[in-house]
């Protein structure tokens, strides 16, 4: 079963900065942060990982609660090429295997 | 990022014949590369990890004599639908994680398959 909880869709205009939110209460204290997209029939592109502190790529920011059961992935300046499907997963060191959610249908409005 | 190359993208397949996907790491050793399966408006699951030289492990459910999961070398791994019946039609997608030691995996880009 998914372990993260991501809502089902969200709208944002070209240009304005779009905030997607994860919950992922269970994770534990060695388990990374990752997200992905998926465009229409590919295979998901990797964003940005994180343990604690946050961060940032040329792609987007990742900001992880102190207590780790919740990050919100930023891209900044959103455009209709970043509508996409957006996975946030976390995963055991130990296993790196993926258990994907539903994800976050996001939806760039020009 | 790493890239990770499928193929073929798109196949069809009579019902009864059997279909090998393959999933190459181009520019980088993946000694662990992940098997997914998608339906339309759903997300992607997990159908078996796959280790170089070693057999694969398969989630519940899945059925390790229909799918059949080779991974020869830290570059290469196969999956092979068996006897493939029109409710095997899906996007099949691999993801490999580099032997380096970097944590995210990386994803190629599907495989489309009709069987009808």
């Amino acid at each position: 079963d998914a372990k993260t909880t991501q809502p089902t869709s969200m709208d944002c205009a070209e240009g304005r900065a779009a905030n997607l939110p994860c919950n992922h209460s269970t994770i534990s204290g060695n388990e990374y942060v990752y997200w992905y997209r998926q465009i229409h029939s590919q295979g998901p592109q990797y964003i940005i990982h994180g343990l604690k502190n946050n961060e940032t790529n040329e792609m987007a920011s990742l900001i992880i609660t102190e207590d780790r059961k919740s990050s919100t992935l930023i891209l900044p300046h959103a455009t209709l090429r970043d509508t996409a499907v957006y996975y946030c997963i976390y995963t055991t060191s130990g296993t790196y295997k993926y258990i994907f959610g539903t994800g976050t249908r996001l939806k760039v409005l020009a | 990022g790493a890239v990770v190359s499928q193929h073929p993208s798109r196949v069809i397949c009579k019902s009864g014949t059997s279909v090998k996907i393959e999933c190459r790491s181009l520019d980088f050793q993946a000694t662990t590369m992940f098997w997914y399966r998608q339906f339309p408006k759903q997300s992607l699951m997990l159908m078996a990890t796959s280790n170089e030289g070693s057999k694969a492990t398969y989630e519940q459910g899945v059925e390790k004599d229909k799918f059949l999961i080779n991974h020869a070398s830290l570059t290469l791994s196969t999956l092979t639908v068996t006897s493939a019946h029109p409710e095997d039609s899906s996007f099949y997608i691999c993801s490999a994680r580099s032997l380096a030691g970097s944590t995210e995996a990386f994803f190629g880009q599907g495989t489309r398959l009709t069987v009808v």
